[in-house]
């Protein structure tokens, strides 16, 4: 059983164009996050989410939107697709409103590439 | 601000080697203290975590690592490297208050040699 899953686990798609990564986690957690991981492995939050409200939006460009529908779904939406975008982006959960002592679980990221 | 500081984007030790990675953060409160690992293509692992219970902590895989206030220091370390410990190594930091999300270190890539 997989914990966190993101789908696709590959995305390689063309400048200019709108895409979506989705997130699911069976852990029954209630705190849902986005990390964009960079060329140089640096990790970088974007997005939190507790049970379907936005808690942390970091200074992202406005073409990135998350959308939560629920607690245990959150799904990244991307538009105008620029080549600065290609990065691995990882979805991870916590339990109990996101009380960092608890740590997180990862998925195993969707490496986009923008050509 | 809350940072984290890994001394050394490389760490080249030889197998059954002692392995140290460092691990400085930045803050007057002592923050939750986390060391994950990233195997090639793949997520992050925790391999243990500090919430100010023991100041020594043990992980898998005979992993530990040792909080020390004085020093702002969470370093991780392994008294005999083996080769499937080749991997990215990611210190983290969280806050109960304020934006409460992991801050990470930049990471340390830890490769083993035979």
């Amino acid at each position: 059983d997989t914990a966190v899953s993101q789908t696709p686990k590959y995305l390689v798609t063309q400048m200019g164009n709108d895409k979506s990564i989705k997130c699911e986690q069976n852990l029954g957690h209630d705190t849902m996050y986005w990390y964009k991981q960079d060329s140089k492995k640096f990790l970088k939050i974007m997005f939190s989410y507790n049970n379907k409200e936005l808690i942390i939006n970091e200074t992202v460009p406005n073409r990135f939107s998350p959308k939560s529908p629920d607690k245990a779904h959150l799904n990244l939406h991307i538009n105008s697709l620029e080549l600065g975008d290609s990065a691995v982006y990882f979805c991870a959960s916590s339990p109990k409103g996101g009380g960092p002592n608890y740590g997180y679980t990862f998925g195993s990221g969707t490496r986009l590439t923008v050509v | 601000a809350q940072s984290v500081t890994q001394l050394g984007s490389h760490v080249s030790v030889s197998e059954g080697a002692l392995v140290l990675l460092r691990c400085n953060y930045s803050s007057s409160v002592p923050p939750y203290l986390f060391w994950y690992v990233q195997y090639p293509n793949q997520g992050l692992q925790l391999l243990l975590k500090y919430t100010s219970a023991a100041t020594l902590v043990k992980g898998i895989n005979g992993f530990e690592a040792e909080f020390k206030k004085s020093e702002t220091s969470f370093h991780l370390t392994k008294p005999s490297a083996h080769m499937s410990d080749a991997a990215e190594y990611f210190c983290a930091a969280g806050m109960d208050t304020g934006r409460r999300a992991l801050t990470f270190g930049s990471g340390t890539r830890l490769q083993v040699q035979p």
